[in-house]
């Protein structure tokens, strides 16, 4: 079983649609990171987290510190955020990420 | 914030040579790592870059295939070497500082390799 898991793996909605995109893990961490990519490859990280929750414009993310639990939330979907979103953790006892699988959006118009 | 550059951003090359791939912080970073991502799956940590001194590698990375240098807190250079097709992949410079209760990740736009 894998550090970390991500729900669902691929992931088709409308515009203008509220997405939830969800992130479990399995370790004691310090931080949870969402990451975008887009087609080209490279990455952004959207969010830091290692408690409650962050908004930033139409993205939303969230921590349950307890259950081991995140969820990035997308609302009012549009094209542009079709991409893989990809939650990282970093252990509370060390310096790399560990990576899920990456969700694949696709927006439609 | 910092920003990272990655030179080249893609390349095709033979069977049997090597590739060195730059990477460029805008700011000084205490932590450089490089990750390889092929295709369709999630980053793979291939090694931490350390300023000064060698690489440390992940399980299943070897210091003879990937060739690691760090000079200074702003730079880092990654070699693939001796390319099979195997290698074709997309490989990631990231930096992360982490001080005073903030954790923080930049990542390159990556480098997209294709071994024939």
């Amino acid at each position: 079983k894998n550090e970390v898991e991500q729900s669902p793996q691929n992931l088709t909605a409308q515009e203008g649609e509220f997405i939830t995109i969800n992130c479990s893990y399995s370790v004691g961490i310090s931080a949870l990171h969402w990451l975008q990519q887009h087609p080209g490859g490279g990455i952004v990280s959207l969010f830091m987290l290692s408690s409650g929750k962050k908004k930033h414009g139409r993205l939303i993310a969230t921590i349950n510190i307890q259950e081991k639990h995140s969820s990035l939330h997308i609302t009012a979907s549009h094209p542009r955020d079709s991409a893989v979103y990809i939650c990282a953790v970093r252990r509370t006892s060390g310096s790399r990420l560990t990576f899920g699988e990456g969700t694949q959006l696709t927006v439609n118009p | 914030s910092a920003v990272i550059s990655q030179k080249p951003s893609r390349d095709i090359c033979q069977r049997g040579t090597s590739l060195t791939i730059q990477c460029q912080v805008d700011s000084q970073v205490t932590m450089m790592f490089w990750y390889r991502q092929q295709p369709g799956q999630s980053l793979t940590l291939i090694a931490t870059a350390n300023q000064g001194s060698e690489a440390t590698y992940e399980s299943g990375f070897v210091i003879d295939k990937f060739p690691i240098s760090r000079p200074n807190l702003t730079f880092s250079t990654l070699t693939v070497s001796n390319m099979s097709p195997e290698d074709s992949s997309i490989y990631l410079c990231s930096a992360g500082r982490r001080e005073l209760g903030t954790d923080t990740q930049y990542f390159g736009p990556g480098t997209r390799l294709t071994v024939l």
